[in-house]
């Protein structure tokens, strides 16, 4: 089967650096990628890792560790807008993206 | 153009009604997705169009029909719902289906179905 783990909820406030984790156990994979949903939203793309390593994108930053099967979002200098679910999704190279199981992220004043 | 667009926003039916959810995209993308949402979950696979060509069905009950009438539409066909299947259905495209390609994918704001 395939399974992404993600804590649900993650806390933190303005200004602050949070790190939401993502393990996952897939067959086949390609890539992991973040996804971010406001509520009542759409999700919209954030980032991209096919390689190990680190991705900068402006306050945010993805990592992979493929043999680990672990990657992680870091959000830094964090805004009230930052509030949302952030989903990683992994790439099995099967037409298709399997979504991990969400995390809340809150952040307060 | 980023943009995906759906609709209705909104639709409430009943489980004898039969209605159609609309998508469209016009930034040239060959791979065109349904997916499921219900709250606090992520989205669920539903069907996976390459080229126009229905691709991926991922076990999803007849009563919902996927159709792609050309490259830049999209629909889904509801028929005999039950109200387990009220959830937000989201469409999305991406620019292909090869190995690299689903992982950036544009979400439409989704349809908001309730079937009572």
């Amino acid at each position: 089967g395939q399974s992404l783990e993600q804590p649900s909820e993650v806390t933190a406030v303005e200004g602050a650096i949070v790190q939401i984790n993502c393990t996952y156990q897939t067959s086949g994979f390609y890539g992991l990628s973040w996804y971010q949903q406001h509520d009542g939203g759409a999700p919209t793309f954030l980032s991209y890792n096919a390689l190990d390593g680190l991705e900068e994108t402006g306050r945010f930053s993805s990592f992979l560790s493929r043999s680990d099967s672990y990657g992680y979002l870091l959000l830094q200098e964090l805004q009230m807008k930052d509030s949302a679910s952030y989903f990683c999704a992994v790439n099995t190279g099967f037409q298709k993206l399997v979504f991990g199981t969400g995390t809340r992220l809150l952040v307060s004043p | 153009d980023t943009e995906v667009t759906q609709t209705p926003k909104h639709l409430v039916m009943g489980m004898t009604n039969k209605k159609s959810l609309k998508c469209e995209q016009h930034m040239g993308h060959r791979a065109m997705y349904w997916y499921k949402q219900k709250a606090k979950k992520p989205p669920e696979l539903m069907f996976v169009y390459s080229y126009e060509k229905l691709s991926i069905n991922e076990s999803v009950p007849s009563r919902f029909s996927p159709e792609c009438p050309n490259s830049s539409l999209l629909n889904l066909h509801l028929h005999a719902l039950q109200p387990e299947d009220s959830a937000l259905y989201l469409c999305a495209s991406s620019l292909g289906t090869g190995t690299q390609s689903p992982y950036e994918q544009y979400f439409g704001p989704g349809t908001r179905l309730t079937v009572t």
